[in-house]
Parts: structure tokens; C-alpha cells; sequence
């Protein structure tokens, strides 16, 4: 059955660094997602891309961040100079057409 | 704006007895509603959706739930727990015909004692 993938597994990096989040999703896919889990906290919604554009953005989203997918398998989230505070685990979900997101098995930033 | 409550952060059920976890939600329009199941150290697993079918949707490993607009609740439930069900069940809304985010619970942690 094909699945989201996501790399790194684990991302350790200091504070002001930046960092690229990869995932691949699932190839006939269009809608792509990311999703971020503070630990011991709910999934939280960060970006949906859509036709190569931002679709929805949430107030987490902030200028540190971007999105891409710079070719037709990989869609990317990039933090420009990570925090503290960025130290969750990142999750990278897609779909087709229809209402059911696939959630890959998520990055963990950690931030020193 | 949309929601997702779910009573319990955490719960504890004995080995065959029937789980059930709560949610209720809050939404504007009509929803998709979803429950997810998180492993220890693993990623999120779809268990079951709503999208407007029967109202009591099955899922995989047992498990169901049950659309009641008039409460608007989504409860998960099983009759007989088993010990690999111990895990953080998520429940989530969407919005419908739209290319949306999902608006997830803060999750209830599930202990089943042997």
C-alpha cells in the first residue's frame, strides 16, 4: 500500500540554524499538509499546499517558514533560523480527491 | 471556527472490557469527522472516518464510532479491549468540499490493565 514517507526520522540541529523537513508523498496525490506535535501536546495544522501555492496558512506559519515542492515527488518545509520552540515532531500528510488525509511517520526536531 | 473536545486525557479500561472515548465537536458547517490512533514513537493511523454515510462507521482493529448531530458527538468505541489497543487516540474535523486542515482533539491516552 503506498505511504507517505518522511526524512529525516530525527533532526537535531542549534538554535538559529536552518533546516529542510523532507517528505514524499503519496504519488497521485495533490493536496499536501504540514502538521507539527509540540510533545505531550495535540497535532497542530501548519500549512496546506494546493497547485503549487499556499493554500491556508495557520498563525504558527510564520515568515521562518516555507514550503516548496521543487520537483514532482518531494514536498519540503523549511525553517529559516529555528527556535527553541520549534522542537516538536513534524508531521507531512497528503490526499487526492478525497476527504482522507495519509499522515507520514513525522520528523522530530529537536532544537538545541 | 471549528473544535474537537474529547473528555479524558486519559483512560483506563481492563483487558475485554469495552472502551469508549468521547468526543464532541463544534462546527459551522457540515463536518468530516476522524479518529487517529498514535503508537508510541510512531505517526498517526487513520482508525475511521464520517463523511456523511451511515452514521455508525467501522473501523480497523474493532473499533467504531458514531455520528449524532443532535450531540454532536463522535464516540469511539470496542467492545472487548485488548492490551495492543493501549495507545493516544486522536479525534479530528474537517470541513467539507474544501481542501482543509484538520482541526485535531487534544487526544485521550488509553491504559488497558491486564
Amino acid at each position: 500500500e503506498p505511504e507517505v514517507t518522511q526524512t529525516p526520522s530525527h533532526q537535531v540541529t542549534q538554535m538559529g540554524q536552518e533546516v529542510i523537513l523532507r517528505c514524499v508523498p503519496i504519488s497521485n496525490h495533490l493536496y499536501f499538509y504540514w502538521y507539527r506535535q509540540i510533545l505531550g501536546q495535540k497535532v497542530e495544522f501548519l500549512v496546506s499546499f494546493y497547485n503549487n501555492e499556499i493554500s491556508e496558512k495557520s498563525e504558527i506559519f510564520d515568515d521562518q517558514f516555507s514550503v516548496e515542492r521543487p520537483d514532482g515527488s518531494n514536498f519540503t518545509l523549511k525553517i529559516r533560523s529555528t527556535k527553541l520552540e520549534d522542537s516538536a515532531m513534524y508531521f507531512c500528510a497528503s490526499r487526492q480527491n478525497t476527504d482522507t488525509q495519509y499522515f507520514g511517520p513525522g520528523t522530530r526536531l529537536t532544537v538545541l | 471556527a471549528q473544535s474537537v473536545t474529547q473528555l479524558g486525557s486519559h483512560v483506563s479500561v481492563s483487558e475485554g472490557a469495552l472502551v469508549l472515548l468521547r468526543c464532541n465537536y463544534s462546527s459551522s458547517v457540515p463536518p468530516y469527522l476522524f479518529w487517529y490512533v498514535q503508537y508510541p514513537n510512531q505517526g498517526l493511523q487513520l482508525l475511521l472516518k464520517y463523511t456523511s454515510a451511515a452514521t455508525l462507521v467501522k473501523g480497523i482493529n474493532g473499533f467504531e464510532a458514531e455520528f449524532k448531530k443532535s450531540e454532536t458527538s463522535f464516540h469511539l468505541t470496542k467492545p472487548s479491549a485488548h492490551m495492543s489497543d493501549a495507545a493516544e487516540y486522536f479525534c479530528a474535523v474537517s470541513e467539507r468540499n474544501r481542501d482543509d486542515k484538520i482541526i485535531f482533539g487534544k487526544g485521550t491516552r488509553l491504559h488497558i490493565l491486564p
